[in-house]
């Protein structure tokens, strides 16, 4: 079964750059890893994709080593609004396709 | 589009009790899945359903909680009776893709609360 571990909360200032690290074990193979935001009073929302090495949207970049047990979401020059909680979210082994969150991490941004 | 709707947007019924929330899907998603967020942030997998099949009911808690999706379109989850560990806020969310492999689009949560 799929584990998945995140930091639970990190600190930043405004302009700064953001890495948030999830690391996952027994993940499927064949799935993507994905990230979500989620603020208060909402569901996720979709934040990055991906399946191997780098990914850049314009909002954030996600690595993907080799061996995909972890996944990092960095969020150039964060703002005020990007406190919130961010989740990773992979596909546990097996047959079926459940989805699996990591644990959260709280990102909370300073003036 | 229209977003993941569902309603109610919370709910408080006493120990005991019966409760039903409900989800309608984006148009056109066969995949529909249910998460509960209970103490703090963790966000726990329910159940996950391909049109109105039930592909993965390994996260329901115990034979009080039941999911339907009858014609592959909303969704209903009912509690009965509800307990007090029950509370919590219950999400929903859609795909078009099985897997992990299209974006899941979340609705707003259901916000349980057993008194």
């Amino acid at each position: 079964l799929a584990k998945t571990t995140q930091p639970i909360s990190m600190d930043s200032y405004e302009g700064q750059e953001v890495n948030i690290t999830c690391s996952h074990n027994n993940i499927a193979t064949n799935d993507y890893i994905t990230w979500y935001q989620q603020f208060p009073s909402q569901g996720p929302r979709f934040i990055i994709q991906g399946y191997k090495t780098k990914v850049t949207n314009e909002v954030a970049s996600l690595f993907i080593p080799a061996d995909r047990k972890s996944s990092t979401l960095s969020l150039p020059r964060v703002s005020l609004s990007d406190t919130a909680v961010y989740y990773c979210l992979v596909g546990d082994t097996g047959a079926t396709n459940k989805l699996i969150f990591g644990t959260g991490t709280l990102l909370a941004v300073q003036p | 589009e229209a977003g993941v709707t569902q309603f109610p947007s919370h709910s408080v019924i006493e120990k005991g009790q019966t409760v039903t929330l409900r989800c309608d899907p984006i148009s056109g998603h066969d995949n529909l899945y249910w998460y509960r967020r209970v103490m703090g942030k963790e966000i726990k997998f329910l159940l996950h359903f391909v049109k109105e099949s039930k592909q993965d009911e390994s996260g329901m808690p115990n034979n009080r909680f039941l999911a339907e999706r009858t014609g592959g379109t909303y969704s209903t989850l009912k509690v009965q009776p509800a307990e007090l560990e029950d509370s919590g806020v219950y999400f929903c969310a859609s795909s078009q893709d099985g897997r992990n492999n299209s974006p899941l689009h979340f609705g707003n949560g259901t916000r349980l609360t057993v008194t």
